[in-house]
């Protein structure tokens, strides 16, 4: 299996433009979270899906940042616009039913906005 | 608020010593404590998981002791290589198992 696959792996954007990152998680597995890692904060949840349905978004910071997971295999997270505060590596990852607190994550997405 | 605390400083030891992390929580009760990996510029890799009923688990050179009394788990590195280096997260968690949340984790460099 190929794992958790992210892509963007690094993007930088002008503040305002509105940024797309993308997953795909492993198959199979019927959770996705979207985490943000900062250097002050640490690695904070965003939201996280089961079976393709948003279960908690109490992590989104507010509502330039929306996420959406069409169906098992691909999930995204929009900020619009974007600001340099949300600077940081968004990661996603994946897990199963069958063992949901081991979690599996991709590389994550470096963002820049200046 | 509830609150994780690993130490922020660098850990350095030199290769062959036991390594120990320290994961301390407070404000909430959790059910089980996890252990992740993460190398620079890639994203957290699953260690261990020990539960609230389990004083301690090993796994080849790492073990995990809870301690939920004190509220602290800690995280044993035997026989240390500089392969293991890098940034260890801990995760108490006391809500469903889907919520996890990180301690901001503490860098360890294995010196040869």
């Amino acid at each position: 299996d190929a794992g958790v696959i992210q892509s963007p792996r690094h993007e930088v954007t002008e503040m305002g433009q509105e940024v797309t990152l993308r997953c795909k998680p492993i198959s199979g597995h019927d959770y996705l979270f979207w985490y943000r890692q900062t250097m002050m904060r640490g690695l904070e949840l965003l939201i996280y899906f089961n079976n393709n349905v948003p279960i908690d978004d109490s992590g989104m910071p507010e509502d330039r940042f929306s996420a959406k997971m069409p169906n098992a295999s691909f999930s995204t997270l929009k900020i619009q616009p974007s600001e340099p505060r949300d600077s940081a590596v968004y990661f996603c990852a994946s897990s199963y039913q069958g063992q949901v607190e081991t979690q599996y994550f991709g590389p994550g997405t470096r963002l820049l906005v200046l | 608020s509830q609150k994780i605390e690993q130490n922020s400083e660098a850990l350095n030891i030199q290769e062959g010593k036991t390594a120990t992390l320290t994961c301390n929580y407070t404000n909430y009760s959790p059910a089980y404590l996890q252990w992740y990996r993460q190398d620079p510029g890639r994203g957290p890799v699953f260690l261990l998981l020990i539960r609230e009923n389990e004083k301690e688990k090993r796994k080849e050179r790492l073990k995990v002791t809870f301690d939920t009394t004190l509220k602290q788990s800690l995280f044993h590195i035997t026989a240390s290589q500089p392969a293991d280096s890098a940034t260890y997260l801990c995760a108490p968690q006391s809500g469903g198992y889907q919520k996890v949340t990180f301690g901001t984790g503490t860098k360890l460099q294995v010196i040869p």
